[in-house]
This record gives C-alpha cells, sequence and structure tokens, in this order.
C-alpha cells in the first residue's frame, strides 16, 4: 500500500461526458502529480501540483483540468470525452516538488473507459 | 525536450534466468530511478540512484547509474514468477521523465 488514494477504480461513460476522478496524496506529500497510461503502455505526465499551486504542465489536453486543494487532495476532470481518452490514470505523490528527488508514490489507478 | 529510450520493449524469459535492461538519453540527470508496476497496480519503486557510477542493489535486483549520467540499467538475477511486470526508468533533472517500458514474461 503506497499511502496514495484514488477513487473511483473504475470508471465507465460515454462520449462527451465528463468525469473527476480523485486523489487523496500520501500523509505529508504536498506534490500531487497526474499520469495517463494507454495501451501502449508509456505514462504520460499530464500535470503537477505542489502545495495548491500548479508547477508542472505536461501533454494534458485542452479538455482536462486538475486542482489541489487546501487539504492537499487533488482532482482530476476531464470533460468533452473521447474514445481515445480510455486509459488508465494515475495519480502519484511525493514530499517535495520539481528539482526534488523524484521518488514518487502512485496510487492504484483508476480505469476509465469511454464508450 | 528530455526523452529516454528503454530497451528491450519486451522480454519473454525462463524462471531462474538473468535479465538485463536499460535506459539511455541524450540529455544528463541527476537522478535514476526505476520502477516496476504489477498488473492492475500502480507503479512502485524499486531502486533510486543518485550519483554518477552508483551501483545499487535491492536483493536481485541491481541497478546503475551511467559515468556520463546519461544512461542506466537495471539487472535482475534468478527472475522468478512474481518478477513479471512492466519495468519504469525514469530520469530526473528538475522534471522527472519515465521510459515507456520493458514488459517481462517469465515462464515457469
Amino acid at each position: 500500500d503506497s499511502g496514495v488514494t484514488q477513487t473511483p477504480k473504475h470508471l465507465i461513460t460515454a462520449t462527451g461526458q465528463r468525469v473527476t476522478l480523485r486523489c487523496s496524496p500520501r500523509s505529508g506529500d504536498l506534490s500531487v502529480y497526474w499520469y495517463q497510461q494507454s495501451l501502449d503502455q508509456g505514462l504520460q505526465f499530464l500535470i503537477q501540483y505542489y502545495n495548491g499551486e500548479e508547477r508542472a504542465k505536461g501533454n494534458i489536453l485542452e479538455r482536462f483540468s486538475a486542482q489541489q486543494f487546501p487539504d492537499l487532495h487533488s482532482e482530476l476532470n476531464l470533460s468533452s470525452l473521447e474514445l481515445g481518452d480510455s486509459a488508465l490514470y494515475f495519480c502519484a505523490s511525493s514530499l517535495v516538488g520539481t528539482g526534488g528527488i523524484g521518488e514518487l508514490f502512485f496510487g492504484e489507478g483508476s480505469r476509465l473507459t469511454v464508450l | 525536450g528530455q526523452q529516454l529510450n528503454q530497451s528491450p520493449q519486451s522480454m519473454f524469459i525462463q524462471e531462474g534466468e538473468d535479465v538485463s535492461m536499460n535506459c539511455t538519453s541524450s540529455s544528463i540527470f541527476n537522478t535514476w530511478l526505476w520502477y516496476k508496476q504489477d498488473p492492475g497496480e500502480g507503479p512502485v519503486l524499486l531502486i533510486a540512484l543518485y550519483k554518477a557510477g552508483e551501483l545499487t542493489s535491492n536483493g536481485r535486483l541491481t541497478a546503475q547509474f551511467g559515468i556520463t549520467r546519461k544512461d542506466s540499467f537495471l539487472n535482475i538475477s534468478a527472475s522468478i514468477p512474481s518478477d513479471v511486470g512492466i519495468y519504469f526508468c525514469a530520469g530526473q533533472w528538475g522534471k522527472l521523465t519515465f521510459g515507456q517500458g520493458t514488459i517481462l514474461t517469465v515462464h515457469p
């Protein structure tokens, strides 16, 4: 158990819909990262928050947005969903932000299926 | 941007064999990490390397931070069925960049 909690574990929805994925980081971790993993297995970095502020942005679509709340949990919002958005979405947390050591702790992921 | 080339993409081995995989980059990193993802789970950190030339072991796993700071390798000795999964390298210079992963299959 990494200490990172993601909900829901599975989600099935239709094209055009909007979903919210939630992540609670490990106790004490200030950074939250979101990654997308599609069938081609690679981990695509989406976005990072550090102590409530956006710290780094990766290949995140404009239809996607995220935020980190004062209690440090984070939400990833995916809207106008397309078939190609079907993937595993991972949240990871770390104590430090960019520039610190890259020891990320990953949650078990949220599997999104868009039909 | 920074890119990592991880190889091989997949490996099919017999139980008991040794495994070697590596990552190379055109950019230098100040940290190299190796993660393993079990089926249906999130990646878990196996080994972290912080210094060029560093060689670190974790049980049957051994990883090295290349002298040029542009590469790293991971060796698994005497593989067992529970070694199956996807192994990711990751390099850090400011941001963290992941390789595409190596899928390891171990036949009993």
